[in-house]
């Protein structure tokens, strides 16, 4: 398993965008990044998952550079409701023995 | 669609004493997994299924067994418990195969203590 490194915690204000930057620098050919939210007492929540370049959906963007050695979740206009703890992941959807690997995450608070 | 259930939600066990904590998933995955979160840490991974009647270890499987007879359930025993097997514990699920993106759906968790 790739292995990633994140930020221990951010700070932000409400409205504000907050950009998480995760590194994996012996990310495999068929790996994908994988981003995860978890509020405390509850099970992770997936946000967004990427393979290379960008990708954006209704919650968030991931910014993935050519050489995938890195990337960054960012989450536009946050909220209170957007502290929680973010993981970044990176994995072999397509293996036959799919696993991942949660580190300590990154966690946000957002403030008012 | 409850999607992803455990059972119980919270235990208390005396140190040596036995229990299994179940997964229920409604959403006809075929990948199980069970992990551990201790506090102020992420998840380990104790064991997972890639599908009914199989199962492999994660990376922190000393003191744990766990059985997928169904494909719908996953459950995780202890056999003999430990203080440092107290943690909340989370069942996730997900599918392997297609075209959509491959998420892990977790369960709400188990709070395990024992003492």
């Amino acid at each position: 398993l790739a292995k990633t490194t994140q930020p221990i915690s951010m700070d932000s204000y409400e409205g504000q965008e907050v950009n998480i930057t995760c590194s994996h620098n012996n990310i495999a050919t068929n790996d994908y990044i994988t981003w995860y939210q978890q509020f405390p007492s509850q099970g992770p929540r997936f946000i967004i998952q990427g393979y290379k370049t960008k990708v954006t959906n209704e919650v968030a963007s991931l910014f993935i550079p050519a050489d995938r050695k890195s990337s960054t979740l960012s989450l536009p206009r946050v909220s209170l409701s957007d502290t929680a703890v973010y993981y970044c992941l990176v994995g072999d959807p397509f293996s036959n023995d799919y696993k991942l690997s949660f580190g300590a995450g990154t966690t946000v608070t957002v403030r008012a | 669609n409850a999607g992803v259930t455990q059972t119980p939600k919270f235990r208390v066990l005396k140190t040596g004493q036995s229990m299994t904590l179940l997964c229920a998933q409604d959403m006809n995955h075929e990948y199980m997994y069970w992990y551990r979160q201790d506090p102020g840490m992420g998840l380990r991974l104790i064991h997972y299924s890639v599908g009914e009647g199989t199962t492999a270890k994660g990376e922190v499987p000393d003191g744990y067994n766990v059985s997928r007879l169904k494909k719908q359930n996953f459950l995780l025993g202890l056999e003999s418990a430990a203080p440092s097997q107290t943690s909340v514990y989370f069942c996730a699920s997900s599918y392997s195969t297609g075209d959509s993106v491959y998420e892990q759906y977790f369960g709400p968790g188990t709070r395990l203590t024992v003492t």
